[in-house]
Order: C-alpha cells, then structure tokens, then sequence
C-alpha cells in the first residue's frame, strides 16, 4: 500500500496569514494527488486534484504543487471560513489512500 | 448536479451484515468512466477508502476484501454495500462519492468529487 504522511498533525494561524499542509508519498504518484477539506458534521470537499488543479468553485487563495513524491497545499490569505481539518488523497493505486489529516485553527 | 445519499440501519449487533445504500442523482452509472465509492470514517479519526465500482468493475480494499461486496442497481440510480461480520471497531461513518473524469494537463483524473451526507452505522450489542 502507498503510504501519505501529512504533516502537521495541526496548526494555528491568524487571519490572512500563510497556511502551507504537505504530504509525503511512499513513492512516485505522478500527479494523483487530491486534497479536501472538511468541516465538522459534514462530508469532504474537494478542493485540488491532479496535485495542482483548483476544483471548480474553490477560491483562488487554494493552491497545490508538487516537489517529486511531495506535495503541498497552500492558503495564500487564511479566511474565517478554512478552519477545518485538510485531508490529501492518493488516487494512483488501489487501496487509494489518505494522509491522517491536519487540523486547521484560527489563532 | 450530483447529489447522493445513504441510507443504513443506524445500529447493528456484533456479526451481523451491514447493508448500506447510495441512491445519486443529477448522473448515471451507465456513462462511461463514471463511478462510485464508499469509505468510512470512525467518529474523531481519519478516512478509509472501502470499495469503488467504475466502468463496470469492482475494487477493493484488499484489508477488507473478505467482508465487502459492492453491487449496483443502475436503473434505481443506487450502488449497494455489504459488509460481513460487524464489529464494534467498524463503528464508523460511512459515506459514499462519485467518481468523476477530469482532464488536465494531457490526463485523465478520476476523482471523488461528490460525497453524500455520510450514514453513522454503530455496532454494538
């Protein structure tokens, strides 16, 4: 199985700030990368797939990249509305599999 | 607009089968490089992919492939899920999401991109 390691586990930010989640794979992925928010009570939502493409409706301030078999997401300017906690997910091979999860404050 | 819901029996014993079941609309099983899947999420922890039906075929979770079986009823819109012999660490909830092709960057992505309101199955006797 392909393992993702997420760091942080959580993290504390103010508003406006930069916000930056990565995740490492176990080994080479390609692009088949996604990441979601979620909120308590609620389901997932998708925020980038392919590692760097912005899912529709998600606010420009989400970005992703990649860096070999590491990925990363950015807020550019942390709003009210991002606290939640972020999860990446491996599409490249089943199982597909998700990173533990970072949970996200405002400070 | 793809909009899906499960529906579960809520509570369960020990050893018993769970049967949960998607029911989606604003889409079709029948399009091509269309599917869905279902994952779970203990109450505080993380996700777990489960099992997926895409173009006809099925794919599991190899940890569970013992216990699970994922059908489809493409004319009743629904994608069902059983899972064998319960246990309380199966206490979870239990959602379903469509899969969606999206093409970028020369390739196409299969993606969760839709998920249901999740279903919470306890099991406990």
């Amino acid at each position: 199985d392909i393992q993702m390691t997420q760091s942080p586990a959580s993290l504390s930010a103010s508003l406006e700030e930069i916000v930056t989640i990565t995740c490492q794979a176990s080994q080479d992925i390609g692009n088949w990368l996604a990441w979601y928010q979620q909120k308590p009570g609620k389901s997932p939502q998708l925020l980038i797939y392919g590692a760097t493409s912005l899912a529709d409706g998600v606010p420009s301030r989400f970005s992703g990249s990649r860096s070999g078999t590491q990925y990363s997401l950015k807020i550019s300017r942390l709003q009210v509305e991002d606290p939640g906690i972020y999860y990446c997910l491996q599409g490249y091979s089943a199982p597909y599999t998700f990173g533990a999860g970072t949970k996200l404050e405002l400070k | 607009q793809v909009t899906l819901k499960e529906s579960g029996p809520g509570m369960l014993q020990p050893s018993q089968t769970l049967s949960l079941t998607c029911t989606f609309s604003g889409t079709s099983l029948s399009t091509s490089n269309m599917g869905l899947s279902w994952l779970r999420q203990p109450s505080g922890k993380g996700l777990e992919w489960l099992a997926s039906i895409w173009n006809n075929d099925n794919y599991y979770n190899p940890s569970l492939r013992s216990r699970l079986t994922i059908s489809k009823e493409t004319s009743k819109n629904q994608v069902l899920l059983k899972f064998t012999s319960m246990e309380p660490a199966d206490t979870a909830t239990y959602y379903c999401a469509w899969i969606s092709p999206y093409y970028y960057d020369g390739t196409y992505y299969y993606v969760m991109d839709a998920w249901g309101q999740g279903a919470s199955v306890t099991v406990s006797s």
